[in-house]
């Protein structure tokens, strides 16, 4: 089965400054997409990461704060810019396209992300 | 996108079999019910997936009723292991489908 990682599995940042996430599949998918998991929360999507163009983001969620790049079937990054302590969550990434039944989504590990 | 209902929590001794329920009397007819587990710090496992009455695998059975407006996640005789959140999710299935996720329910699972 494909292998999704994503990099750095956690961080502690400073407010005000950006970080940005990667998520790396061993094979090609169709869909990436992001999702944010605050503190004993349920996940929230942020947005679907589009190959060779602009990300659709959700409502409440917009490039500036942001950004998401996917230059390829493989890649994509989620970028979360200038960080407050209300930032400090999971951020995961999941794909489709994978083996699996009827285009199932399967999740990255995560990043945990605490902002001071 | 259609909305689940289901407990907030449940708790079980190892070794029984443990049945939660989700309600979503809105499903769409091209929906599909998939359930997710989760433990502390990982991303959601897909655990199973179906459309109608039901499935199973090597992990859990999933009971849909003909209106498909509730569905059943049962596991089979659950250990320590299995102690996570579960989620029911209802959605379209194909490469633009975006989950939503509900609250989940909370297993807890003792000796």
């Amino acid at each position: 089965s494909a292998v999704i990682s994503q990099k750095p599995s956690r961080d502690i940042c400073q407010r005000g400054t950006s970080l940005t996430i990667q998520c790396q599949v061993d094979s090609q998918v169709t869909m990436m997409f992001w999702y944010r998991q605050q503190p004993g929360q349920s996940l929230t999507l942020i947005a679907t990461a589009n190959q060779g163009s602009e990300a659709t983001y959700e409502s409440g969620f917009v490039i500036d704060k942001f950004p998401i790049s996917r230059p390829n079937l493989t890649f994509s990054t989620l970028t979360v810019s200038n960080m407050s302590p209300e930032d400090s969550s999971i951020y995961l990434c999941s794909v489709t396209g994978l083996a699996g039944p009827t285009d199932t989504q399967y999740f990255g590990p995560g990043t945990r992300l605490t902002v001071l | 996108l259609a909305k689940t209902t289901q407990p907030i929590s449940m708790d079980s001794y190892e070794g029984q079999e443990v049945n939660i329920t989700c309600s979503h009397n809105n499903i769409a007819t091209n929906d599909y019910i998939t359930w997710y587990q989760q433990f502390p710090s990982q991303g959601p496992r897909f655990i199973i997936q179906g459309y109608k009455t039901k499935v199973t695998n090597e992990v859990a059975s999933l009971f849909i009723p003909a209106d498909r407006k509730s569905s059943t996640l049962s596991l089979p005789r659950v250990s320590l292991s299995d102690t996570a959140v579960y989620y029911c999710l209802v959605g379209p299935t194909g490469t633009a489908s975006k989950l939503t996720f509900g609250t989940g329910t909370r297993l807890q699972v003792t000796l």
